[in-house]
């Protein structure tokens, strides 16, 4: 499968824990975006990395959120003392720029439970 | 107020029905237009972009956007069951990032 990948699928956890999820973009795209969406809401915009750069993050990415991309190939997300409000499911997407749309192309996601 | 507005529905209609989704926004440097399609547990995937004013089509599928009126549209023609899923529309300006803002997407039905 050449897609956009992310592991853990499903992860619960208790309030106070820290998490991290992996996002594995298509191969040699050089654009990757993560996104939180809730019940019933559209993905939200997260944040955004050119190659390893981290160009953008959103005022949503509070202190306790960190995402990296190391090389420039696959991404963490990162988020520390989890809150019940960060239940979610986290999209990531990747694009190749080539494209004047941006076409982006988003993976299962990771759907997150904070007891 | 959200910059991308859209109603959440959901939407019901018989199998071969003509069904309208509809988006309004308010920030007017947006210029790409496009509409993803989430099934249940899965993540978007895209139908279809346009770019700035007017209308594309593909096949069963029409989008058009009015950039006067802030306003874009889906029609699908000839629905199916197996269109059934969430529609959510989004758009972007031509920045640095190229971020995508959703609207809150439409719950789809078709009924057999």
């Amino acid at each position: 499968d050449t897609g956009v990948s992310q592991d853990p699928r499903h992860k619960i956890t208790k309030r106070g824990q820290n998490v991290t999820f992996r996002c594995d973009p298509i191969s040699e795209h050089n654009r990757l975006y993560w996104y939180r969406q809730t019940l019933g809401q559209g993905p939200e915009f997260l944040t955004y990395f050119q190659n390893e750069a981290q160009l953008e993050k959103s005022r949503l990415l509070s202190d306790r959120f960190s995402a990296e991309r190391p090389k420039g190939s696959f991404s963490t997300l990162e988020i520390q003392r989890t809150e019940q409000g960060d239940s979610a499911m986290y999209l990531c997407a990747s694009s190749s720029g080539l494209a004047v749309y941006n076409e982006q192309f988003f993976g299962p996601g990771t759907r997150l439970t904070v007891l | 107020q959200k910059e991308v507005e859209q109603d959440p529905g959901p939407l019901s209609v018989p199998e071969g029905a003509i069904v309208s989704l509809n988006c309004t926004y308010s920030n007017s440097a947006f210029q790409y237009f496009m509409w993803y399609r989430q099934y249940s547990r899965k993540g978007p995937e895209l139908l279809m972009y346009t770019y700035s004013s007017g209308n594309k089509e593909d096949g069963r599928f029409t989008a058009q956007v009015d950039k006067s009126s802030k306003y874009i549209s889906l029609f699908i023609r000839d629905s199916q069951p197996s269109d059934s899923a969430t529609y959510l529309c989004a758009m972007f300006r031509m920045d640095s990032s190229y971020k995508l803002i959703f609207g809150s997407g439409t719950r789809l039905l078709v009924r057999p």
